[in-house]
């Protein structure tokens, strides 16, 4: 099966700051791959995605590009907020073809904390 | 709205209980999976199933259960044979006939003491 290796936290920020956070896969072919982030207390949500090699998945400022040479998909924002304090994970389906797509595989997540 | 909706937030029971966490969507999805998060490891699929009456175990799915008699419901319950049933616990659903994300309820958190 697939599997995901995220850069571990926490991740201390200034507002304004760049931000990326690394992650690589290991994967049959070329699935989706997907960003969530989950807000204190709340559940995860899909913050953006990427279907096929070399697409960018963008939304709220952040951006993934999806890098079949180097097997990453690292998120970057160009100046975060105190907004975008929150925990952020990584994942991709579990197999590739003929499974459930629904079906993921998340990093362990990252933390990122935003100082005004 | 459509959306998945956990309940509760929080609850606490006693050691040597079963406990029963309730999860109910109205998109439509046909998968509906849980998954338990603790601090540091990230989400671990507990059960998961892609229609209704048909269910699968994830990679820990030792001392919990799951049932799904209605498409709209996926409620799961962790038995006294759970070791460390104490974590945040996620529902979660997707519709694969149009490769729909997966969409997460707010989670239950349970402690066991």
């Amino acid at each position: 099966g697939n599997s995901v290796t995220q850069m571990e936290g926490p991740v201390t920020l200034s507002e304004e700051a760049f931000l990326t956070i690394n992650c690589t896969y290991t994967a049959t072919g070329y699935p989706s791959l997907f960003w969530y982030v989950q807000y204190p207390g709340e559940g995860l949500q899909l913050l953006l995605k990427a279907t096929k090699a070399d697409d960018k998945g963008s939304n709220k400022g952040f951006e993934a590009t999806y890098r079949k040479e180097t097997t990453s998909f690292h998120l970057e924002k160009g100046s975060v907020q105190v907004s975008d304090s929150a925990v952020y994970f990584c994942a991709l389906p579990r197999i590739s073809y003929g499974g459930s797509q629904g079906n993921l595989i998340f990093g362990k997540g990252t933390k990122l904390s935003v100082k005004p | 709205d459509g959306g998945i909706t956990q309940s509760p937030k929080y609850l606490f029971r006693k050691e040597g209980q079963n406990v029963t966490l309730s999860c109910e969507q109205n998109l439509n999805h046909d998968a509906m999976y849980w998954y338990r998060q603790d601090p540091g490891q990230g989400l671990r699929l507990i059960y998961y199933s892609q229609i209704v009456n048909d269910f699968q175990k994830g990679d820990i799915a030792e001392g919990y259960s799951v049932s799904r008699e209605k498409k709209e419901s996926f409620p799961l319950t962790v038995t006294s044979a759970q070791k460390n049933p104490t974590a945040f616990y996620l529902c979660a659903s997707s519709n694969d006939r149009d490769n729909s994300p997966l969409h997460f309820g707010n989670g239950t958190r349970l402690t066991v003491t």
